[in-house]
């Protein structure tokens, strides 16, 4: 089964800009969660989204926003980028039990989107 | 949400058991915790979860006492390769329908010395 992928791997973008990146999860997975890394801050939750609806979302202003498609696909997206916001956005998907058991999330490789 | 406090760095020689300590004092009854392994860009990837006493699996042993406010990660006999970050998280189980909001600590760096 395919792991998660996300694209594209890399970006260069300018202050001002906005970016669309996107995440296909594993097949059968119906929840997409985003994540931003940097060194300072380490991993941090941004939103998640189950059956095209945002269910949660971290501390990040209104410039983050995402979306989800029928197909559970995902995409984040970044408006008037600045130069803090240079990070590696990471994906993840899981199955998202009814109740039971907490689901495990696969992340993917990461899209590292640089600020300049 | 609960928050895990765990070391920032931990150094241990090849062939040595590490053993790597999370504190979730204000742990809720429906939480389970998931460690996951980081190496250099890269996403985490899952090591092992568990909800009480200990669980094993061909990589790793996690220990979780009564109390639940804290959890240890056992790696047996590491190597070079398992020099990576180790993130603790304490999962929020969600209503039925399973809404699910984590939080990531900062992780510990594994610095794993020949």
């Amino acid at each position: 089964k395919a792991g998660v992928t996300q694209t594209p791997r890399y970006l260069i973008k300018t202050r001002g800009q906005q970016v669309t990146l996107s995440c296909s999860p594993i097949s059968g997975h119906r929840s997409v969660s985003w994540y931003q890394q940097t060194p300072g801050q380490g991993l941090q939750f941004l939103f998640e989204y189950f059956s095209e609806t945002q269910r949660n979302k971290g501390n990040f202003p209104g410039r983050f926003s995402g979306r989800q498609f029928s197909n559970s696909r995902s995409e984040m997206n970044v408006s008037t980028l600045e130069l803090g916001d240079s990070a590696l956005y990471l994906c993840a998907s899981s199955l998202k039990l009814a109740g039971g058991h907490a689901d495990t999330q696969y992340f993917g490789p990461g899209t590292r989107l640089t600020v300049l | 949400l609960a928050k895990t406090t765990q070391p920032i760095s931990m150094d241990s020689y090849e062939g040595q058991e590490v053993n790597i300590t999370c504190s979730h004092n204000n742990i809720a009854t429906n939480d389970y915790i998931t460690w996951y392994q980081q190496f250099p860009s890269q996403g985490p990837r899952f090591i092992i979860q568990g909800y009480k006493t200990k669980v094993t699996n061909e990589v790793a042993s996690l220990f979780i006492p009564a109390d639940r406010k804290s959890s240890t990660l056992s790696l047996p006999r590491v190597s070079l390769s398992d020099t990576a970050v180790y993130y603790c998280l304490v999962g929020d189980r969600g209503n039925s329908g399973g809404y699910q909001k984590v939080t990531f600590g900062i992780g510990t760096k594994l610095q794993v010395i020949p």
